[in-house]
Parts: C-alpha cells; sequence; structure tokens
C-alpha cells in the first residue's frame, strides 16, 4: 500500500490559465474527498465521491472549479482561469470507513 | 454543524505526557469525535476517534466526558515528531455526509 498519491506536488500557473490535479486513493477505498488549505488555515471541504458518484459540493466550489473520478479509481480537479485567490494547498483524501488518510497534497501558486 | 473549541497553542516538554483540550458543548448523540493531527508540510494523519468510550491506540489515548461536551487527546509521552496542529473534528456518519470541518487547530510545540 502507497497511500493517496497526488501530483504535481507544486504548480505555478499564471492567472487566467487552467490547471488539472490529480488524486491516486488507496486502493480498495471507495470515498475520496478533496479539500483546500490557505497558509494558517485548517482544510476546507470541497467535494466528495463515493466511487464515481459526485455526491457532495461545498459551496467553495465555484462554477470554474470541476472535479470527476470517472471510473471510481483516481481523481481529477480542474481549476479554469485561475485567479490569484485559488492560491492554495488542494489536498486529497481517500477512505473505506471511518478514518480518512490524506495525500501529500499539490501546492498552487497562480501569479 | 456542532463546532469544537481548542486552544491556540500548548507547548509540552519531550518525554512528559500531553493533554490537548477540545470543548464541543453543542454535540449531537451522533456525531463522532476525530481528532487529525497535520506535521508541517504534509496532509492530515488521523489519530484516534470515538463516540461515548475512552478509546486507545497505538499513537495516542482519547478521553471523553461523561457528558460529552468535552474531550481530550493524550499523548503519553512527547517526542519531537509530535510537533504538529492538532485538529478535534465532530463527524456526523449518517446519509451521504462524510467530509471533515476542520477547526484551526491547537499548534503543539515540543522542547527537548
Amino acid at each position: 500500500d502507497t497511500g493517496v498519491s497526488q501530483d504535481p506536488r507544486h504548480k505555478i500557473t499564471k492567472r487566467g490559465q487552467n490547471v488539472t490535479f490529480r488524486c491516486d486513493p488507496i486502493s480498495e477505498h471507495n470515498r475520496l474527498y478533496w479539500y483546500r488549505q490557505t497558509l494558517g488555515q485548517g482544510p476546507e471541504f470541497l467535494t466528495y465521491f463515493q466511487n464515481e458518484a459526485q455526491l457532495e459540493k461545498s459551496r467553495l466550489l465555484s462554477d470554474r472549479f470541476s472535479a470527476e473520478r470517472p471510473k471510481g479509481s483516481f481523481s481529477t480537479l480542474e481549476i479554469q482561469r485561475t485567479e490569484q485567490g485559488d492560491s492554495a494547498m488542494y489536498l486529497c483524501a481517500s477512505s473505506e470507513k471511518y478514518e480518512q488518510y490524506f495525500g501529500p497534497g499539490t501546492r498552487l501558486t497562480v501569479t | 454543524d456542532a463546532k469544537t473549541t481548542q486552544p491556540n497553542s500548548m507547548e509540552s516538554n519531550e518525554e512528559e505526557p500531553v493533554h490537548l483540550p477540545c470543548n464541543h458543548s453543542t454535540i449531537s448523540g451522533t456525531d463522532y469525535i476525530h481528532w487529525y493531527r497535520q506535521l508541517p508540510s504534509q496532509g492530515p494523519e488521523y489519530v484516534i476517534h470515538g463516540l461515548t468510550s475512552n478509546v486507545n491506540n497505538r499513537m495516542a489515548s482519547l478521553a471523553i466526558a461523561e457528558d460529552r461536551k468535552s474531550s481530550t487527546l493524550i499523548l503519553h509521552r512527547a517526542t519531537l515528531r509530535d510537533a504538529a496542529v492538532y485538529y478535534c473534528i465532530l463527524r456526523f456518519y449518517g446519509g451521504s455526509q462524510g467530509n471533515l470541518i476542520f477547526g484551526k487547530g491547537t499548534k503543539l510545540s515540543v522542547k527537548p
């Protein structure tokens, strides 16, 4: 078991560009979560998948954000027309039951 | 969602026990109490969870008050590696809800 992996680990982009992040959960976990964390704050929930179904979306997830989990395995989070306020750590977590296992995150910097 | 209150920061000496408090006076009967920690530059890590009874695992112990309005995470012997932000989170398991609602947590510093 290699744990939850995320790619890339760091991304620097210019304002207005689109970015896509990937999350590979622990293989037998059917639940997958995306969170966003800014400096000095705890992570904030963005969205939740059970298998391939997106069951919950936070109000933080504006129309510029979209997430998919096409085959119930890996997931992608896309941000269109990035803004400086999107600069944050994007965390992915997976779970089977009670505990959520987090990946190392993707740090996004929008210049 | 029921909220939790934690001190912003705490200090401990290495190899001494640490008691991290959490108040959750509006907890409902179906809320589980979860603790996660986040080491610098890493994603959060599950520590322990419980409903009513005290719980022990290899990382820590969780002491839950009889009225469930507060709980304490106990690290029996703090090490330098335990320096992290500790989050106390209430989590409801009904329906499709499953996300964690993090507060600011308690930043634990461990002195050698």
